[in-house]
């Protein structure tokens, strides 16, 4: 079965530093991942994903992420914080399922704070 | 371009009881993804419709239930609540049951049990 873990529970960066907030998955098959932001009390906001093609994926707001097959990686990306980016961010795998469907499956969350 | 639309955005309900929560996709979206949010526990996927049948189904008890309409909007049901089941519920969609589509949130409905 396929599974997506975030390894910190929270990030902590100065505005302007580059940041990463790290996911590896495990899949059967290929990889279908995505980022997701969520600010406090409000719904998810797609980020990007990577289906296939280029390792490097730009996405909003001024993020990337990086596919690693050999290291089943995806860590999120942006060259400089701010402090608006603080929020929870999640990654998620899609699992393919036998019977034709599939679910999103998402990563405990990493909470990223950025000071000022 | 509306966005998934969520009701009710709170809900209060006693131990026991009812709760409807409803979901309106995208427009062009026919598939409906329901998802529980509760506090320390993530995103527990809880429903998947599509063209109006159950396609997928997370680790719930019979007693979350729900159903698609014609008009390709949700409704999720739990009956019986617990306190456990204080949570926000998160509703998603996409186009067609295509393996790379992107889903979409919604703002959430908070559902209170006391």
């Amino acid at each position: 079965a396929q599974s997506v873990a975030q390894p910190e529970d929270q990030v902590n960066v100065a505005e302007g530093n580059p940041l990463t907030v790290k996911c590896t998955y495990s899949v059967s098959g290929n990889p279908y991942l995505f980022w997701y932001v969520q600010y406090p009390n409000r719904g998810l906001q797609f980020l990007l994903k990577y289906i296939t093609g280029d390792n490097l994926v730009k996405g909003s707001y001024g993020f990337e992420a990086e596919f690693n097959k050999s290291q089943t990686s995806f860590h999120l990306k942006k060259p400089s914080a701010l402090v608006s980016d603080s929020a929870l961010y999640f990654c998620a795998v899609r699992d393919i399922g036998g019977t034709g469907g599939f679910k999103t499956i998402f990563g405990a969350g990493t909470r990223l704070f950025v000071k000022a | 371009e509306a966005g998934v639309t969520q009701s009710p955005t709170h809900l209060i309900k006693t131990r026991g009881q009812q709760a409807t929560l409803r979901c309106s996709p995208i427009s062009g979206h026919t598939s409906v993804y329901w998802y529980q949010q509760a506090l320390g526990l993530g995103l527990q996927f809880l429903l998947w419709y599509d063209e109006g049948e159950e396609r997928n189904r997370g680790n719930f008890p019979p007693r979350f239930s729900g159903r698609q309409f014609p008009n390709y909007s949700s409704e999720l049901n739990v009956n019986a609540l617990e306190l456990e089941d204080s949570a926000l519920y998160l509703c998603a969609s996409s186009f067609r049951r295509t393996t790379g589509n992107t889903i979409y949130f919604g703002e959430g409905s908070w559902l209170t049990v006391v």
